[in-house]
């Protein structure tokens, strides 16, 4: 069964920073991998997707990157901002099915 | 893009009663959606694959009587917990896969709160 790790748990940052969050998985038989923010009692929202036979994605501020032989992403967050503060929820799709596997999440306080 | 909506956001219920979640495809047709369910600080699990026209997929230790689906058409399908108790509260959430856009998309979710 796939398991799906985030690392760290939570993060505090002064505004400005560059920060990295990361994610690994213990099977590399994915389809794709996703990164997702969720701000507290609410949905989903997804910043960036990542097929598996791609090494990293970009938007905006945000870049996601994938090497899917060692079982790692990593999501790397520019001059980050207080509304950044929210949980980040990298999520992995294996090839078997449209289902997706969640990491426990990072939670991100970025303070003015 | 393609818009999941998902209610009520929240619900508030005594135990023993029952609560219906309804999740809905605004823009695009959904064969398949799915619930999961989400305990404090605890990653979000898969329950259950909701599939139209059939009897939905449940993952192991999810009881299905107790977590009824029914998925009746491409665009809806609901979450009815029955038989509510206080160890059920969680944050439900479900998602639809667009098969175009090969990405699934999700509802705002359901916090429910059993007295």
């Amino acid at each position: 069964k796939q398991e799906v790790t985030q690392i760290p748990a939570a993060l505090s940052v002064p505004e400005g920073e560059n920060l990295v969050l990361n994610c690994s998985f213990t099977d590399s038989a994915i389809y794709n991998l996703q990164w997702f923010r969720q701000d507290p009692g609410k949905g989903l929202t997804s910043l960036l997707l990542i097929q598996s036979s791609q090494r990293e994605q970009t938007s905006g501020r945000l870049n996601a990157s994938l090497d899917k032989s060692s079982g790692r992403s990593t999501l790397y967050i520019a001059a980050s901002q207080p509304g950044d503060s929210a949980t980040y929820l990298c999520a992995v799709r294996s090839n078997s099915g449209y289902a997706l596997n969640f990491g426990k999440g990072t939670s991100l306080l970025v303070t003015p | 893009g393609a818009v999941v909506s998902q209610h009520p956001s929240w619900v508030i219920c005594k135990s023993g009663t029952s609560v219906k979640i309804e999740c809905r495809s605004l823009d695009f047709q959904a064969t398949t959606m799915f619930w999961y369910r989400q305990f404090p600080k605890q990653s979000l699990m898969l329950m259950a694959t909701s599939n139209e026209g059939s009897k939905a997929t449940y993952e192991q230790g999810v009881e299905k009587d107790k977590f009824l689906i029914n998925h009746a058409s491409l665009t809806l399908s609901t979450l009815t917990v029955t038989s509510a108790h206080p160890e059920d509260s969680s944050f439900y959430i479900c998602s639809a896969p667009d098969r175009r856009r090969e990405k699934l998309f999700f509802g705002s979710g359901t916090q429910l709160s059993v007295l």
